[in-house]
């Protein structure tokens, strides 16, 4: 069965230091990846799907398939960057779009 | 947001009471998903819907039942509300471009 891990439940940093949010999954197909974010008391938005390799407000994720991991990074966070981040994992195929998420990682970006 | 609203967004109810949450739609989406979210233990999914009359368990659907009968209704009913199903809920949809999913405001449930 598919898994995802985010190691940690918390991360604090200051503004202006870089951040990398860690993500490992195990699959044994080919996954697809996303990370989510929940600012407080809001709905989740997606954030950054890594078919795409796009970056939003400054933040990239690169799949490493050798490592299984998807961490997600920002060079200079920022304090709007204190939310909820949840790592997510969709395995295609018959699975009916489900997702599996990560236990999440809080980040708190300090002034 | 998608055109996913929930309803009630707060309810307080009492150990033993049937609850029923409503997920609403306006984008004619095929596959919905309901799933609960408490601290340490991420999203969960509880149910989903790949169609009209078309359900299925997710890992966490003991205690739990649901309904769709129109495309754009996903309901989730707690047949008898117990402290452990004090939760946030969030509905899902999933996206017409690949497998994100695009989620609701949540419902916060107290179950006293």
């Amino acid at each position: 069965a598919q898994r995802v891990t985010q190691p940690e439940k918390l991360l604090s940093v200051f503004k202006g230091a870089p951040v990398e949010l860690k993500c490992n999954y195990s699959y044994s197909g080919s996954p697809e990846l996303f990370w989510y974010v929940q600012y407080s008391r809001q709905r989740l938005q997606l954030l950054l799907r890594h078919i795409s390799r796009e970056s939003i407000k400054g933040f990239t994720a690169d799949l490493n398939k050798g490592e299984t991991s998807f961490h997600l990074k920002k060079p200079f966070a920022q304090e709007e960057d204190s939310a909820m981040y949840y790592c997510a994992l969709a395995t295609g195929g018959t699975s009916y779009g489900k997702l599996t998420f990560g236990q999440g990682t809080i980040l708190t970006v300090h002034p | 947001d998608a055109g996913i609203t929930q309803s009630p967004r707060h309810k307080v109810t009492e150990t033993g009471t049937p609850v029923t949450l409503r997920c609403h739609q306006t984008e004619n989406h095929r596959y919905m998903y309901w799933y609960r979210q408490d601290p340490g233990h991420g999203l969960r999914l509880i149910h989903y819907s790949y169609g009209v009359k078309d359900t299925d368990k997710g890992e966490v659907s003991d205690g739990y039942s649901v309904s769709r009968s129109k495309t754009e209704d996903f309901l989730l009913t707690l047949e008898s509300a117990t402290s452990s199903q004090t939760s946030v809920y969030f509905c899902a949809i999933r996206g017409l471009a690949g497998e994100e999913q695009f989620f609701g405001p949540g419902t916060r449930l107290t179950v006293l």
